[in-house]
């Protein structure tokens, strides 16, 4: 399975800030995956980052919020926009090797805590 | 719309025992994947197995055991000989054909396991 790694590893935030988190695949990949674990939480999607064009966004999520980048096949970011304490979270990119039946491969996370 | 329901919150065993994870699912398609993943106090989730809706065959790997039954809807995991390193938060999840561009999955609540030395 590919090698995912994710940046930064954990961070603390201010309030009204952003941040972006990079996720880095050491292979090419066709799917890769956003989702959120709040604390105590099983894990929600977020998006689905589409290479070339932009991300296909579940309900409950919307761009302004969230923007996601895909510029190529090993690489994505995930920026958390004017953040507030209910956006801490384990944020994690998963990755996948086709769109059907494949299984996702699941990054390191990062923990943000948002003060 | 697909469901997986883990009804264990929290499960704690003493080492050496054997412990089985539950997880119940609902579907409508026919074709389908069924996930373990495991999430240990680092944050990182290890896929464990996929199997799917067409293979109920049982499976073994090691001390880790999964047993498939569509007639239950069930998914469910045993671990023999537990040992402190099992100690985790146990996911199942539920993957359905795609009708769009991509595969989703669905997670249950979670397992928290904590096995005692």
């Amino acid at each position: 399975s590919a090698v995912i790694s994710q940046k930064p590893s954990r961070d603390i935030c201010q309030r009204g800030t952003s941040l972006t988190i990079q996720c880095q695949v050491d292979s090419q990949v066709t799917m890769m995956f956003w989702y959120r674990q709040q604390p105590g939480q099983s894990l929600t999607l977020i998006a689905t980052a589409n290479q070339g064009s932009e991300a296909t966004y579940e309900s409950g999520f919307v761009i302004d919020k969230f923007p996601i980048s895909r510029p190529n096949l090993t690489f994505s970011t995930l920026t958390v926009s004017n953040m507030s304490p209910e956006d801490s979270s384990i944020y994690l990119c998963s990755v996948s090797q086709g769109a059907r039946a494949d299984t996702q491969y699941f990054g390191p996370g990062t923990r943000l805590t948002v003060l | 719309a697909q469901k997986v329901t883990q009804a264990q919150t929290e499960i704690s065993v003493v080492e050496k025992e054997d412990v089985t994870l539950d997880c119940v699912y609902e579907t409508r398609d026919t074709t389908y994947y069924l996930f373990w993943y495991k999430q240990p106090p680092s944050g990182e989730l290890v896929f464990l197995i996929r199997r799917n809706s067409f293979d109920e065959q049982n499976e073994i790997s090691g001390r880790y055991s999964w047993n498939f039954q569509k007639s239950t809807s069930s998914f469910n995991f045993t671990i023999t000989a537990s040992q402190v390193v099992d100690s985790a938060v146990y996911f199942c999840a539920l993957s359905e054909e795609p009708s769009g561009s991509a595969r989703q999955l669905t997670f249950g609540s979670g397992t928290q396991l904590t096995v005692l030395p």
